[in-house]
């Protein structure tokens, strides 16, 4: 599949700062993911986005799907200590074919 | 509404030994996946599956087997374990997207 760059590979935060992580790719996609996954557990969806443009949010998190369609990104406000983990970015051409970025683990100390 | 389910959590295999990875899903889902995770290399797609009798290869196919006989059902075999396979293996599901994914089968092969 296609490779996505996704970057930073880790963050070492304070809680209370803000969090951006962003994935590009040189292929275009038609949907945007984006993944968190916990300890020991299977990655959860946290947003999807279905066109260009699009700003997205779920509670602090906020995600945008880029005009050029080869670019997401992905931030967290007011970073808080369950927001441990790793964060998966995904983009999908076809219905079923799913492209991950090799994820981002963030840390979060009180 | 159990979602994914995988069973077993925990495997540990000697070389050479066979076993299959069993994931259940009860949302209806067309689509089926077999992901690897293995660090630094985020997930990479084994097989999946468009729909109940239909497989295919993914990004990392070798070494491995599926069977898709009923549609809430995904089967992933190893027919002789090596050590190279010992990873976190993912099933997932869609109709089409996004994914949803179970929790995990950890696999060891001494």
């Amino acid at each position: 599949g296609q490779q996505l760059n996704q970057s930073p590979q880790s963050m070492f935060i304070q809680e209370g700062e803000d969090v951006s992580m962003n994935c590009t790719s040189s292929s275009i996609f038609n949907t945007w993911l984006w993944y968190k996954q916990d300890p020991g557990e299977g990655p959860v969806l946290l947003i999807a986005l279905y066109k260009a443009g699009e700003l997205t949010s779920n509670g602090r998190l906020t995600a945008q799907f880029g005009i050029t369609r080869k670019d997401s990104f992905l931030n967290i406000s007011a970073s808080i200590p369950s927001d441990v983990g790793i964060y998966f970015c995904a983009g999908v051409n076809s219905g079923y074919a799913l492209n991950f970025g090799k994820g981002t683990s963030l840390l979060v100390t009180p | 509404n159990a979602g994914v389910t995988q069973t077993p959590k925990f495997r540990v295999l000697k070389t050479g030994q066979s076993m299959t990875l069993l994931c259940a899903q009860d949302m209806n889902h067309e689509y089926m996946y077999w992901y690897r995770q293995d660090p630094g290399m985020g997930l990479r797609l084994i097989h999946y599956s468009v729909g109940e009798g239909t497989t295919a290869k993914g990004e990392v196919p070798d070494g491995y087997n599926v069977s898709r006989l009923k549609k809430q059902n995904f089967l992933l075999g190893l027919e002789s374990a090596a050590p190279s396979q010992t990873s976190v293996y993912f099933c997932a599901s869609s109709y089409p997207s996004p994914l949803h994914f179970g929790n995990g089968t950890r696999l060891t092969v001494t």
